[in-house]
């Protein structure tokens, strides 16, 4: 059971719009940690997609968004592509001095 | 740029310890900008912090594997290490390390090493 929750999968058709939520508590997220997303392609490392909630490391496309209000997150895909493909996986800190991983969630493009 | 490679035995009999290496390329491992962390993710699952490193030396661990890790640091190699004694399959799965970086309120990790599967066998 992970401390922040994901579901399980989504889908989309290319060119829709997704949305993945990451639901935490009063001890991570609602303490005001930051949140943090990654998107692994199949048998390949996590990538950094999302930092600090909001914001975008260099290269990744403007299509990814991130946006946080009280103890959730959501991570939003827009024009949805093949190879956006992959699991996600958002990240925060604990105030039991852990740093927490949701669950990880299965994109399927249709 | 930065770069992460993960090093050690794919296989590790149960009772045993896991050693695990993590080479760093690119930079230094004595960079006030970084934390260095070790993540595992068992087959088919998801994702979980094992611990982290600062060069000075300081660590902290995931309470729930504390008793059993021990991270250490190599500043004249550009190395740190992971130690995880008395593993059982449970342990199975590939270990990746990773560059943590902070805003003040909060750890991310960039980059990642490409992770190296490790298997509890007898």
């Amino acid at each position: 059971q992970s401390v922040l929750t994901q579901p399980p999968s989504v889908s989309g058709a290319p060119g829709q719009r997704v949305t993945i939520s990451c639901t935490g508590s009063s001890s991570n997220i609602g303490a005001g940690y930051d949140v943090h997303w990654y998107q692994q392609l199949p048998g390949t490392a996590p990538k950094l997609l999302i930092y600090g909630n909001s914001n975008r490391p260099s290269g990744v496309p403007d299509r990814f968004s991130g946006s946080k209000s009280g103890t959730s997150a959501s991570l939003a895909i827009t024009g949805l592509q093949a190879e956006d493909e992959a699991d996600y996986y958002c990240q925060s800190y604990d105030s039991s001095l852990t740093l927490v991983f949701g669950g990880g969630t299965k994109l399927t493009v249709l | 740029q930065l770069q992460l490679q993960e090093s050690g035995p794919g296989l590790v009999k149960p009772s045993e310890t896991l050693s695990l290496t993590c080479t760093v390329s690119g930079g230094s491992i004595s960079s006030s900008s970084y934390y260095w962390g070790w993540i595992r993710q068992p087959p088919g699952k998801g994702l979980e912090w094992i611990g982290s490193i600062y060069y000075s030396g300081s660590t902290y661990y995931n309470p729930s594997l504390k008793s059993r890790v021990t991270i250490s640091v190599d500043t004249s190699k550009n190395q740190f290490s992971l130690k995880l004694s008395s593993v059982t399959a449970a342990d199975t799965a590939v270990y990746y390390c990773g560059g943590q970086s902070t805003s003040g309120v909060g750890w991310w990790f960039d980059p990642w090493g490409q992770g190296t599967l490790v298997t509890v066998s007898s």
